[in-house]
């Protein structure tokens, strides 16, 4: 079975800072990676996706995710944080079966604080 | 606009009161999910939908059941509802054969 480890419940930076949140999985084969944002009240956004080929990720917002298999890995970063990064960012992995339906879990979550 | 349409925003019941919400897919999805999210148990899949056919399960209790529609839309029902039930519930949709979801605004249910 598969499954996700955030294990920061709660980042603070400040803003202009750089950032990293960390996401282990674990899955017998070749992981489908991706990280979603939350914003308060509303529904999960993706971020990025990580399905094969280059191992080095860019999504929205300017954020990048690395995926390292040796350390079964998928840490989200960003360069410079802004204040409107603040929110809760999910952490999932995915498997497709032969039927071609997908079954994706998601990680507690990492509660992002910005401070100025 | 994700494109998945989630009714309605908010709800409150009191318990032992049934509801219903509802969720229309982004159009061209087939798949249907949908999630509880609480403070304390995070987001829990519940159950799967595609084109009208129920195919997965996840922590659904027995007072809750779902179906999808001819038209796609999908339909949650929660019965004898609990003070525990309070949560966001989200649906989410994705095409046959591609990775991710695209998820709806949710509906915030609290149980009085």
């Amino acid at each position: 079975a598969q499954s996700v480890t955030q294990p920061d419940i709660h980042i603070t930076v400040s803003e202009g800072a750089s950032l990293e949140l960390r996401c282990n999985y674990s899955y017998g084969a070749t992981p489908y990676l991706f990280w979603y944002v939350q914003s308060p009240g509303q529904g999960l956004q993706l971020l990025l996706k990580y399905f094969s080929g280059d191992t080095l990720v860019q999504g929205i917002k300017g954020f990048e995710a690395e995926f390292k298999r040796s350390q079964s890995s998928f840490n989200l970063r960003k360069p410079s944080v802004h204040w409107s990064d603040a929110a809760e960012y999910f952490c999932a992995v995915g498997a497709m079966n032969s039927g071609g339906y997908q079954k994706v879990t998601f990680g507690i979550g990492t509660k992002l604080q910005v401070i100025p | 606009d994700s494109g998945v349409t989630q009714t309605p925003k908010h709800l409150i019941t009191a318990t032992g009161q049934r509801v219903t919400l509802r969720c229309s897919p982004r159009s061209g999805d087939l798949s249907v999910y949908w999630y509880q999210q609480s403070l304390d148990q995070g987001l829990q899949f519940l159950i799967q939908y595609y084109n009208g056919e129920e195919r997965a399960k996840g922590n659904i209790l027995e007072r809750f059941s779902a179906q999808q529609f001819p038209d796609l839309h999908s339909e949650l029902n929660l019965s004898s509802l609990e003070l525990g039930d309070s949560a966001l519930y989200f649906c989410a949709s994705s095409e046959q054969g591609t990775y991710g979801y695209t998820f709806g605004s949710g509906t915030r249910l609290t149980v009085v």
